[in-house]
């Protein structure tokens, strides 16, 4: 089966903090894609980095890091020195097998100024 | 624009009426999908096409829902005799694929469905 689970429900940290949203997935397939959206409180999914299971370089985006481990089947999210624009609800998802997106629940990270 | 765009962006439904939704993907790309997302919760699959063909329906799509891509570019999702919970946010998203891997899907606003 495949699954994604996002264990934080809701995340408060004030501005400037660093904070690291988990996920972790489950497959028995060899090759497997992973992503994270953000949800705005406007509602719009919108797409911040695919990783291929081949590739376990972590990944910076500016203030945005991602750490891939297949050992312990993780991929997880780091912004660093969080903005109040950064509030949203973030998404970790696996391609399965129909090429659909199989989500987490997400977590909803709130930046207080 | 050239982003996806769903219509209507709201639709409030009295039970058992049917309903339809449109979707328009960005015009290059041949995969088009539909989600569903209820509350506190992630989206979920409910069908997709490549080109004009409906290649995978969920489980999650009952025989109350059909969805059409008739000439490879918009999409239409219909549910006929609405139930109070098929209220949700449902999400269409468009992606272009290719043979080195799945490119990433590109979502709409969605579209928020509330059955009275």
């Amino acid at each position: 089966a495949q699954k994604v689970t996002q264990a934080q429900t809701e995340i408060s940290v004030v501005e400037k903090e660093d904070v690291t949203l988990d996920c972790v997935y489950e497959t028995r397939d060899t090759t497997y894609y992973l992503f994270w959206y953000k949800q705005p409180p406007s509602g719009e999914l919108v797409f911040l980095i695919r990783r291929n299971s081949f590739d376990e370089q972590n990944e910076i985006s500016g203030r945005y890091s991602w750490n891939f481990q297949k050992s312990t089947s993780s991929f997880n999210f780091t912004i660093t020195a969080s903005q109040v624009v950064d509030s949203a609800v973030y998404f970790c998802a696996l391609r399965g097998s129909q090429g659909n997106l199989i989500f987490g629940k997400g977590t909803k990270l709130s930046v207080k100024p | 624009d050239t982003g996806v765009s769903q219509n209507p962006r709201h639709k409030i439904t009295k039970r058992g009426q049917n309903v339809t939704f449109r979707c328009d993907p960005i015009s290059e790309h041949n995969r088009l999908y539909w989600y569903r997302q209820t509350l506190g919760q992630g989206p979920e699959f409910l069908t997709y096409f490549q080109n004009e063909a409906q290649l995978e329906k969920s489980r999650l799509l009952s025989d109350r829902f059909s969805a059409e891509r008739p000439k490879g570019s918009f999409s239409t999702l219909e549910i006929q005799r609405t139930e109070q919970g098929d209220s949700a946010m449902y999400l269409c998203a468009s992606s272009l694929a290719s043979d080195i891997g799945p490119n990433e899907q590109f979502f709409g606003p969605g579209t928020r469905l509330t059955v009275l």
